[in-house]
Parts: C-alpha cells; structure tokens; sequence
C-alpha cells in the first residue's frame, strides 16, 4: 500500500460526458502528479502540483483540469471526453522538500472506459 | 529539457536466467535521482529500486542492480535468478531536486518457464 488513494477505481462513462477523479496523497506529501497511461502505452505526464499551486504542466488537453486543495487532496476534470479518454488514470505523490528522495508514490489508478 | 530513453519495447528470459534493461538519459543537472518501477499485470506501479547521482556505488535490492554510468548517462537495471513474478513492464524515470519527473516509454519483460 503506496499511502495515495485514488477514487474511483473504475468508472464507464459516454462520449461528451465529464468526470471528476480524486487523489489523496500519502500524508505529508506536499507535490501531487497526474499521469494518463491509455492500453500498453508508457506513462504521459499530465500536471503536477505543489502546495496548491500549479508546477508543471505536459501534455494535458485544454479539455482536462486540475486542481490542488488546501487538504492537498487534488481533483482531475476530464469534460467533453472522448473515445479516445479512454486509458487509466494515475495520481502519484511525493515529499518534495525535507525528506525529498525523488520518489513517486503511486496510487492504483482509475481507469476510465469512455463508451 | 530532461529526457529518458529505454530502447527495448520489449524482451523475454528464460526464469533462472539474467536479463539487463537499458536505460539512458539526457541533462544537464549534476544533482537528480533515477529510478526503475514496475508495472505487473495488475498495473500497480511499483519501485524497484533507486541511485542517487551523486553515489558512485551501484545501487542493489536483492535480485536487482544497477549499472550506473554518469558519464555516459546510462541506467541499466539486471534481474539476477529471473522469476516469474518480474514479468511486468519496467520504466526507467529521472527525477530532479525540484521535482520534476520523466519517465521513459517502458520495457515489457516476459519470463518464461
């Protein structure tokens, strides 16, 4: 067990539609990262925050949000998804001062079907 | 800009056997960190094992190690006594002191009975 909850697990959904995925990260971890994996496809980096603020942002479409909370929980927002959406999801944390290691804590994704 | 490079989409073992995946990279810090997680069928991503750049010895965790090349940017990771349970995907991924992450495109390993 990793530390970082990922809700939900699994969720079908149709084209056009919107969802929101939620990541709590390990306790005291301050950076949270969204990575989109689709099938038999490396990891694309998304967004990473960091106390709340934005850090660093990749490839992620102008459909797609996010947002870090004062808890440090963040939210993902996919809208007007596609067919193409369709992949699983990872939230990743990590302690980025102090304790920093480099690390990445992995929650077990959610996977998205967009139907 | 940091980049990772595994140039093995993918490769098999005989179990009991040795296998080494490469990894090579791209920057200009002095000071990051690299990893190997594994991804298994279940698609947990799972760390197997880290190098700080800063350390010249090569990090090992029990069956895996490393061959750590500074100069040559290269981050190869050897499965010793193969399992079945190591058939998984293998990303190889850089990280900075400022947090910054990026991972490679992955290696998928098959160990073979």
């Amino acid at each position: 067990d990793s530390g970082v909850t990922q809700t939900p697990k699994h969720l079908i959904t149709a084209t056009g539609q919107r969802v929101t995925l939620r990541c709590s990260p390990r306790s005291g971890d301050l950076s949270v990262y969204w990575y989109q994996q689709s099938l038999d496809q490396g990891l694309q980096f998304l967004i990473q925050y960091y106390n709340g603020e934005e850090r660093a942002k990749g490839n992620i479409l102008e459909r797609f949000s996010a947002q870090q909370f004062p808890d440090l929980h963040s939210e993902l927002n996919l809208s007007s998804l596609e067919l193409g959406d369709s992949a699983l999801y990872f939230c990743a944390s990590s302690v980025t001062k102090g304790q920093y290691t480099g690390e990445l804590f992995f929650g077990e994704g959610s996977r998205l079907t967009v139907l | 800009a940091q980049t990772v490079t595994q140039s093995q989409p993918e490769m098999s073992v005989q179990e009991a056997e040795t296998v080494t995946l490469s990894c090579t990279y791209d920057t200009s810090e002095n000071n990051y960190y690299l990893f190997w997680y594994k991804q298994p069928p279940s698609r947990q991503m799972i760390l197997v094992i880290r190098q700080e750049a800063y350390k010249q010895q090569n990090a090992t965790e029990n069956r895996f190690s490393v061959n750590f090349q500074k100069a040559a940017k290269s981050f190869s990771l050897k499965i010793s006594d193969s399992q079945l349970g190591d058939t998984a995907m293998y990303f190889c991924a850089f990280s900075t002191n400022a947090g910054k992450s990026t991972f490679g495109d992955g290696t998928t390993l098959t160990v073979k009975p």
